[in-house]
């Protein structure tokens, strides 16, 4: 089983649609939660940082964190052609070092 | 706003050559990373360095690999004898603190990458 595991999509939606994101992942261990936006050929932009389980929201964007279920979300609303990226969920576990990635899901938001 | 940047932005390199990829990391950020991606696959963990030491490494991070903090201001990877499956991005990280300092001061703020061409 792979460490963390996220549908390559890609997932096509409409300008104004919500989007749901979704990793799973199989180390309990992991506390901190991450997720990425990675647009073609660039370096990962941090969006939302969650620790343990629960929901924080910044802007159009809820970060969910299901620590019983192993699973994790993000939702974008009214989402907009701009979002259109591939999207990266990555873990850490306490005092390590490493941010293990999911393989992104490429969304693309039609106008 | 601060932010990670990396040099150069592309290097196509023949096999068996020694490239360095630089770094420099948000000023007040205490903890460095590498990262790659190969093309279509996810991003992986190389190493971490802290203190002017490598303080966690992947499996994937050889004898063939070396980190090194030369100055007070940049962080370098070097690939001593290149392979054709090292073509790859390769990104830069760097953080305040590690997971479970200090809250939200762990995150790591990523560079634009070096794409690395083996031929």
């Amino acid at each position: 089983q792979k460490e963390v595991e996220q549908d390559p999509g890609p997932l096509s939606v409409p300008e104004g649609a919500i989007v749901s994101l979704n990793c799973t992942y199989s180390n309990s261990a992991f506390q901190y939660f991450m997720w990425y936006r990675q647009y073609s050929r660039k370096g990962p932009e941090l969006l939302m940082y969650t620790y343990s389980s629960g929901n924080k929201e910044d802007g159009r964007f809820t970060a969910q964190v299901d620590k019983s279920s192993k699973y994790i979300s993000l939702f974008i609303r009214d989402s907009q052609p701009s979002d259109s990226a591939t999207y990266l969920c990555a873990m850490e576990d306490t005092g390590f070092q490493k941010l293990v990635f999911g393989t992104g899901t490429r969304l693309l938001v039609s106008p | 706003e601060p932010e990670v940047t990396q040099t150069p932005s592309h290097q196509v390199t023949q096999m068996g050559q020694e490239v360095i990829l630089r770094c420099v990391p948000i000023s007040n950020h205490l903890y460095f990373y590498w990262y790659r991606q190969i093309l279509g696959q996810k991003v992986e963990f190389l190493v971490s360095f802290y203190n002017n030491e490598i303080s966690e490494k992947s499996e994937i991070f050889d004898d063939q690999f070396s980190v090194e903090r030369p100055d007070g201001s940049n962080f370098t990877l070097k690939i001593r004898s290149t392979k054709l499956e090292d073509s790859a991005m390769y990104f830069c990280a760097s953080s305040e603190a590690l997971a479970g300092e200090y809250l939200y001061q762990e995150t790591q703020y990523f560079g634009p990458g070096t794409r690395l061409l083996v031929l």
